[in-house]
């Protein structure tokens, strides 16, 4: 079975300033991951996600996540948060094989000040 | 672009109403899912289903059940809503063997 550890609940950062959002997973079988976004009073969207390849994935809206496979991580970034990134951050991962279900972790809420 | 609907964005009912929760996609996609989301628990399964009339219990079943009579819609049943049911209700839907799923925005409903 799978798990997933979001290490910050909120992290606040001024506009401008780069944020990192921390994700650490479980698994004994190799997974996808993904992270969503959720805006206020709205689905989840995805992000970006990392299947295989290079081990730096872009996404929309200017954000990256670098899959650390020795340290269990998929740590996500961007490197000058704007007003519009104030949302819930979801990481989940699926295994490559069996069930089609993705695993969540508890989400981080990034709050950005002007 | 993909569309999930869900049948509505807020709900009120009575502990002890019995609970219908709606969800069409217009993808086409196999599969299906329910979560329901809480602060600070993220998302967590409570059914899924990867073919018409077919469904798996998720992480969280209890006091839940699922129909999927057709492949476009998939409905979260709650037979007799109770106050600790009061979460956000999030549908998904993914072709099979694909890894992205898309979501609706979300059911708010509140059990008194």
């Amino acid at each position: 079975a799978q798990s997933v550890t979001q290490l910050d609940s909120q992290v606040p950062v001024f506009e401008e300033a780069p944020v990192e959002l921390r994700c650490n997973y479980s698994s004994s079988v190799s997974v996808y991951l993904f992270w969503y976004v959720q805006y206020p009073n709205q689905g989840l969207q995805l992000l970006l996600k990392y299947l295989s390849g290079s081990t730096l994935v872009k996404g929309i809206n200017g954000f990256e996540a670098e899959f650390n496979k020795s340290q269990t991580s998929f740590h996500l970034r961007k490197p000058s948060v704007h007003i519009s990134d104030t949302a819930e951050y979801f990481c989940a991962v699926k295994d490559y094989q069996g069930a089609q279900k993705l695993v969540f972790g508890q989400g981080t809420r990034l709050t950005i000040n002007p | 672009d993909v569309k999930v609907t869900q049948s509505s964005r807020y709900l009120v009912k009575r502990t002890g109403e019995k609970v219908f929760l709606e969800c069409v996609q217009d993808m086409d996609h196999e599969n299906m899912f329910w979560y329901r989301q809480d602060p600070g628990l993220g998302l967590r399964l409570i059914y899924f289903s990867y073919d018409v009339k077919m469904k798996e219990k998720g992480d969280i079943p209890e006091g839940y059940s699922v129909s999927r009579e057709k492949k476009e819609r998939f409905s979260l049943i709650l037979e007799s809503a109770s106050t600790n049911q009061t979460s956000m209700y999030l549908c998904a839907s993914s072709f099979s063997g694909r890894e992205t799923q898309y979501f609706g925005p979300g059911t708010r409903l509140l059990v008194l």
